[in-house]
């Protein structure tokens, strides 16, 4: 039993490239999240999913999709990288109220 | 709204001593709430959570917290801190019902001294 999984751990983009981040859970879990993490502003929300081609947005949403297609994945996707989102990237699955979250990814925009 | 207050955001203990980590939440509802750990370079896991029923919670690693509704607080506790125990910690609320999204607190570094 996996949990959540996210790749790549660590990236470094140059401003304006795009990418995807990928999570992937085995549990079962209908709802899904993805938060960023900076210093001092402990987590904040960017996208979740209550369910196979549902998505929403959370307090941060700019210059950030998402898509979910199966229970399992809910890649994030960055249009066009700027530094501001220089930051650490966690995906997160949730039964009950209980987030069980992937390790991370640290991406840097230079 | 619902908020969540975590007052200090560095705490810094002596190995063996009480550990102490307040948090406060705003909600005219009782919410379920959870304290979660972070250790570097990892993602977050569940230490423990107040749903309902007992107001004391024991959660892993020898960690408890006591849900007071009086004082709208949920604050994190162990008798005696380990070297282990260094990590962020974050205290969360989530609405009761169906609605998972949790709101956080900004988190509060522990360290511990020997």
């Amino acid at each position: 039993n996996a949990g959540v999984t996210q790749t790549p751990k660590f990236q470094v983009l140059k401003t304006g490239q795009s990418m995807t981040l990928q999570c992937a859970q085995d549990m079962n879990h209908e709802y899904m999240s993805w938060y960023r993490q900076d210093p001092g502003m402990g987590l904040r929300l960017i996208h979740y999913s209550v369910g196979a081609g549902i998505t929403d947005q959370g307090e941060v949403p700019n210059g950030y999709n998402v898509s979910r297609s199966t229970t399992e994945d809910f890649p994030l996707r960055l249009l066009s990288a700027a530094p501001s989102q220089t930051s650490v990237y966690f995906c997160a699955s949730s039964y009950s109220g209980i987030q069980h979250f992937g390790d991370g990814t640290r991406l840097s925009i230079l | 709204a619902q908020s969540v207050t975590q007052l200090g955001s560095h705490v810094s203990v002596s190995e063996g001593a009480l550990v102490l980590l307040r948090c406060n939440y705003s909600s005219s509802v009782p919410p379920y709430l959870f304290w979660y750990v972070q250790y570097p370079n990892q993602g977050l896991q569940l230490l423990l959570k107040y749903t309902t029923g007992a107001t004391l919670v024991k959660g892993i690693n020898g960690f408890e917290a006591e849900f007071k509704k009086s004082e709208t607080s949920f604050h994190l506790t162990k008798p005696s801190a380990h070297m282990s125990d260094a990590a962020e910690y974050f205290c969360a609320a989530a609405g009761a019902g169906n609605n998972r999204k949790l709101i956080w607190g900004l988190g509060t570094s522990l360290a511990v001294n020997p």
